[in-house]
């Protein structure tokens, strides 16, 4: 069973570059998210998404673009990398009130 | 100011030993969760509790959320090398759309 299936794994931006993370469940959840892990800080929501068609910004968005392609995919689009924005991205999947599942993770390194 | 405060940051104690983790906020919360991770992986559940003072036991692991559903906490028995890893928990709650709140996490190392 794959899960949650997250792309790339790693990747180095200049700033000012863009980018787009990818992400795919194949739980058939309503609910997806994008969290970013800093040291010290846990996890951080940056968007949520309830179900297809629908999308709400978290902590911190700003920076941050997402799109809720279909059931399946949920995709996180930075436009213009910053050095702040250096950071591990998590995608999860999950069902109201239930476990959360999550991919591997994106080591993103800006420079 | 994170909706979740965990305590402490850091854990370091000898393999036998027990060790207490705590997660308070101000907030009620539909459901509790506790994760788990590994370097270089997601976090996996260990447990949800959506009582209030409710007591969930996995193993050698105690989890027990406030009566008032506002605080919960994670208590290991006779701690193990294999127990070691970042202790997260997260919470939910219906007035937030059911979106899911982690805390800052625990880093426990058990030395062997």
């Amino acid at each position: 069973n794959a899960g949650v299936t997250q792309t790339p794994k790693f990747q180095v931006l200049k700033t000012g570059q863009s980018m787009t993370l990818q992400c795919a469940q194949d739980m058939n959840h309503n609910s997806m998210y994008w969290y970013r892990q800093d040291p010290g800080m846990g996890l951080r929501l940056i968007y949520y998404s309830a179900s297809e068609g629908t999308t709400d910004k978290g902590e911190v968005p700003n920076g941050y673009n997402v799109s809720r392609l279909n059931k399946r995919e949920f995709s996180l689009r930075l436009e213009s990398a910053a050095p702040s924005q250096t950071s591990v991205y998590f995608c999860a999947s999950s069902e109201l009130g239930r476990e959360a599942f999550f991919g591997q993770g994106t080591r993103l390194t800006v420079v | 100011t994170q909706l979740l405060e965990q305590s402490p940051q850091f854990l370091s104690i000898q393999e036998g030993e027990n060790l207490t983790v705590y997660c308070n906020s101000s907030s009620v919360f539909s459901s509790l969760q506790w994760y788990r991770q590994e370097p270089g992986e997601g976090p996996v559940l260990l447990v949800t509790v959506v009582t209030g003072g409710e007591v969930k036991k996995l193993k050698r692991l105690t989890f027990q959320f406030g009566d008032a559903r506002k605080d919960s906490s994670l208590h290991i028995t006779a701690a193990q090398p294999g127990d070691t890893g970042l202790y997260l928990c997260a919470g939910e709650r219906r007035t937030n759309d059911y979106k899911l709140s982690f805390g800052a996490g625990t880093t426990v190392t058990v030395r062997a």
